[in-house]
């Protein structure tokens, strides 16, 4: 079974700032793909990014970035510029490439962000 | 605007009394999927439809029934609520699992207490 591990519970960044969430991931598979999901608080959680582990270009949406190391099973998520309204749980979540257990999203534990004005 | 809705946000029910949530979807999606969140932890799969087929997981609680009359809806019923099944209670939607990179759509949630 894959795992996900988010080690910062929480992060705070001043606006304006870049902040990074890291996350790493266990799998024994070769073909999977990669999210971060925000939750802000009392709102639908959204999809921020992702990546497919087949392709080597690190994924890239506006002021969000990732930092995909296959080898090393990383993939964190650079937020540049950060902005009040970046203030969220955010979750990186795990999808095999493969039918069946390709249904479910891994998600880990989450990192609460805070934006300080 | 296309959306999964979620009625209602907010649950309070009694320790043992039946209770039902319910989620709808305007996206026409093939999946609807019925997440469980407890307090600052990470989202649980309880269930999920693909169409009218239903899967559920390993260790989803038989406390925990779902019901998917159509498209549309899909309902989420705890039968017998225990303190233990407050929590926040997600739903989302995808068109379907044939690839990976399908997105996951959410819903705003409901949060549940159990009196």
């Amino acid at each position: 079974a894959q795992t996900v591990t988010q080690s910062q519970p929480e992060m705070s960044v001043q606006e304006a700032e870049t902040v990074t969430l890291s996350c790493t991931y266990d799998t024994s598979e070769s073909d999977y793909y990669l999210f971060w999901y925000k939750q802000p608080p009392s709102r639908q959680m959204i999809l921020v990014i992702r990546q497919e582990a087949y392709k080597q270009q690190n994924a890239t949406e506006n002021r969000f970035s990732v930092n995909f190391q296959k080898a090393a099973k990383s993939f964190s998520l650079k937020i540049s510029d950060s902005q009040l309204g970046d203030a969220a749980m955010y979750f990186c979540a795990y999808r095999s490439y493969h039918s069946g257990s390709a249904r479910q999203l891994t998600f880990g534990s989450g990192t609460q962000l805070t934006v300080l004005p | 605007d296309a959306m999964v809705i979620q009625n209602p946000r907010y649950q309070v029910t009694q320790f043992g009394k039946p209770v039902t949530l319910s989620c709808s979807q305007t996206l026409n999606h093939n999946v609807m999927y019925w997440y469980q969140q407890k307090s600052s932890q990470a989202p649980k799969l309880l269930f999920h439809y693909y169409d009218k087929d239903f899967n559920n997981e390993a260790d989803t609680p038989d406390n925990f029934q779902s019901r998917r009359p159509n498209t549309s809806f899909c309902f989420l019923d705890i039968r017998s609520p225990g303190l233990g099944d407050a929590a926040m209670y997600l739903c989302a939607t995808s068109r379907d699992y044939a690839t990976g990179m399908n997105e996951q759509f959410f819903g705003p949630g409901t949060r549940l207490t159990v009196l």
